[in-house]
């Protein structure tokens, strides 16, 4: 089955932990992405990717670190997660230019304590 | 100004009837564009695409686009229950970047 994959479905941290979200597709698709989701702002980009080892700064980057060491996968670092980084988390994938829209992944619920 | 912005909503309407969604975009250049739809709980699904000027049907959704007014819509009819769920417009602000809407949260009432 097509599809793209994140681990963890919810987490709960103390501000300042490490903490490293998975995200896997198994569709080859060139393009991933990170987004958050808060009450009223909707979908923000946080980081993307055009291929590996290509990434660049989204709306939101701030706090968060990404990379791209192979095609499919592309994992979101919190280096040290602070409370306004508590958010749900979505992973997603497209084959590439802006003639396709993206698949989700199902969401990490994040919760900094 | 943001990129993309919905009705906030909520919109309530009758199980059969149309429910009528709209979103404007600030990026003239955009070129690209899409309704999502996203079950309380659920991630996002693409349900429409859109790219040229017109309407767009498919099933009981009708897309449509006015690049020169910089407006996409989307139309629900013989709406039913279970497309009580928040609808995210979606527009490519570059090749790499899509920007969504906060979403218009619809209710059909039975």
């Amino acid at each position: 089955e097509a599809q793209v994959t994140q681990n963890p479905r919810y987490l709960i941290t103390v501000t300042g932990k490490k903490l490293t979200v998975t995200c896997s597709q198994n569709m080859n698709h060139e393009y991933m992405s990170w987004y958050r989701q808060d009450p009223g702002l909707g979908l923000r980009q946080i980081y993307y990717s055009m291929n590996v080892e290509v990434t660049d700064k989204g709306d939101v980057p701030e706090g968060y670190k990404v990379s791209r060491k192979e095609k499919r996968n592309f994992p979101l670092i919190l280096e040290s997660p602070s409370p306004n980084q508590t958010s749900l988390y979505f992973c997603a994938s497209s084959p590439g230019t802006s003639s396709y829209g993206y698949t989700f992944g199902s969401g990490t619920r994040l919760t900094v304590v | 100004q943001k990129e993309v912005e919905q009705n906030s909503g909520p919109l309530s309407v009758p199980e059969g009837a149309i429910a009528s969604l709209n979103c404007t975009y600030s990026d003239r250049v955009s070129q690209s564009f899409f309704w999502y739809r996203q079950y309380s709980g659920k991630s996002p699904e693409l349900i429409m695409s859109i790219y040229s000027n017109g309407d767009k049907e498919d099933g009981r959704f009708t897309a449509q686009l006015n690049k020169a007014s910089q407006y996409v819509s989307l139309l629900i009819r013989d709406s039913q229950p279970s497309d009580s769920a928040t609808y995210l417009c979606a527009v490519y602000a570059n090749d790499y970047k899509l920007s969504f809407g906060a979403g218009t949260t619809v209710t059909v009432r039975a």
